[in-house]
């Protein structure tokens, strides 16, 4: 059964910091993986997705890897701002069709 | 802009009284998600549509149903709702192409009360 672990469960930075959120995962049979966002009271807003061939992807500030092997990833944000403030989901889109999310990472940016 | 709507963003029930949440997507996706997420908790699938073709959760309770009568709309029903499934209830919609599943979006949930 795939389990999907995120460490740490919440993080304070100041502005300006770069900083790396982590994802782990017990079972490489795998699609994809999928960072989000989610702001408090909101859907979840996607960030990068990396498909199981790919070893990353990069959007702006944000940059995700993928070590299949080794079952982890992880989101690297770069020049952190204020508005980065919100929690931090990853999920697995397993061979066997199920999506699994781990807990999340609080993310608070202090000004 | 193409998106995934959800409604109503409030939903408040009573104790055992039905009710029907909806979703609607304008990307044309293939594929169509419910979750359940509890406070601080990560959210949960219940259920997906791959086309028509409904896939359940093994742990989803049989008070959750849901339908999906076109590419552009599914429905979560709650027969008989209890205090325990208060919760947001967010669609998301995707593409499976070329043996690969594509990006998730989300819409913004609904959110349930239970008196």
């Amino acid at each position: 059964k795939q389990e999907v672990t995120q460490i740490p469960a919440a993080l304070s930075v100041p502005e300006g910091e770069n900083l790396v959120l982590n994802c782990s995962f017990t079972d490489s049979a795998i699609y994809n993986l999928q960072w989000f966002r989610q702001d408090p009271g909101k859907g979840l807003t996607s960030l990068l997705l990396i498909q199981s061939s790919q070893r990353e992807q990069t959007s702006g500030r944000l940059n995700a890897s993928l070590d299949k092997s080794s079952g982890r990833s992880t989101l690297y944000i770069a020049a952190s701002q204020p508005g980065d403030s919100a929690t931090y989901l990853c999920a697995v889109t397993g061979r066997d069709d199920k999506i699994i999310f781990g807990k999340g990472t609080r993310l608070h940016i202090l000004p | 802009d193409a998106m995934v709507i959800q409604n109503p963003r409030y939903q408040v029930t009573q104790f055992g009284k039905p009710v029907t949440l909806s979703c609607s997507q304008t990307l044309n996706h293939n594929v169509m998600y419910w979750y359940q997420q509890k406070s601080s908790q990560a959210p949960k699938l219940l259920f997906h549509y791959y086309d028509k073709d409904f896939n359940n959760e093994a742990d989803t309770p049989d008070n959750f149903q849901s339908r999906r009568p076109n590419t552009s709309f599914c429905f979560l029903d709650i027969r008989s709702p209890g205090l325990g499934d208060a919760a947001m209830y967010l669609c998301a919609t995707s593409s499976f192409d070329w043996g690969a599943y594509n990006e998730q979006f989300f819409g913004p949930g609904t959110r349930l009360t239970v008196l």
